[in-house]
């Protein structure tokens, strides 16, 4: 079955650790996505990539940095940078820029605890 | 940033009962409003995505409406079930972005 899967479900950091999450589809979509949610709060947008070697910056990307060199696969490091990283990370891709009618597609999620 | 507003944050619905809640969004610069479920412990599930005013979608016992000129879209549950408990949030497209900002979510929880 087509989907996207993030990993690890849980995962705990020491202060000061980089961090990189996985996030895997194989939907054949161009564009992915990376949200995280924080208690109270809705969904921010961190990174986007609409194609393969290319990506912007979302709402909240201070702290954060991505790669696409393919299609399939769109991991985000946390960094040291980053001032409060302990969050529930949301993975999500959709078919391709423009066509809006599908929705977008997520994974289950990663929840980083950093101590 | 946009603002994307959902109200209520939460509401608690005696089984049976039917139910709607609301998402605010920016009036200009429209392209579509998506309508997501999410179950605890699951991933957020599409319900729909919605493009024009007037629009009108029905998906079972829930639907939803849009009005882009005000800028609100209402969703509705009929006959509330325990399976309906979910947050369910929206989110609003920005004009050739395809970049989503949601809301924070109205948290329903069905009381069999």
């Amino acid at each position: 079955d087509g989907g996207i899967t993030q990993s690890p479900k849980y995962l705990f950091r020491k202060e000061g650790q980089n961090v990189t999450l996985s996030c895997e589809q194989n939907l054949n979509h161009d564009a992915m996505y990376w949200y995280r949610q924080d208690p109270g709060q809705g969904l921010r947008l961190i990174y986007y990539s609409q194609i393969v070697n290319d990506f912007q910056k979302g709402d909240i990307a201070e702290g954060y940095s991505v790669s696409r060199e393919k299609k399939e696969s769109f991991p985000l490091t946390v960094t040291s940078a980053q001032k409060n990283p302990t969050a529930f990370y949301l993975c999500a891709s959709s078919i391709e820029p423009g066509r809006p009618r599908y929705g977008y597609t997520f994974g289950s999620g990663t929840r980083l605890t950093v101590v | 940033i946009l603002n994307v507003e959902q109200s209520p944050q939460s509401l608690h619905v005696q089984e049976g009962d039917s139910t709607n809640f609301t998402c605010s969004f920016p009036s200009s610069n429209f392209y579509a409003l998506h309508w997501y479920r999410w179950e605890t412990a699951k991933s957020p599930e599409a319900l729909f995505v919605m493009t024009l005013n007037g629009d009108e979608k029905k998906k079972g016992r829930i639907s939803a409406t849009l009005n882009t000129k005000e800028g609100y879209s209402y969703l509705y549950i009929k006959g509330s079930q325990p399976e309906d408990s979910a947050t369910y949030l929206c989110a609003f497209e920005l004009a050739a972005g395809n970049k989503l900002t949601f809301g924070g979510g109205t948290r329903v929880l069905v009381k069999p």
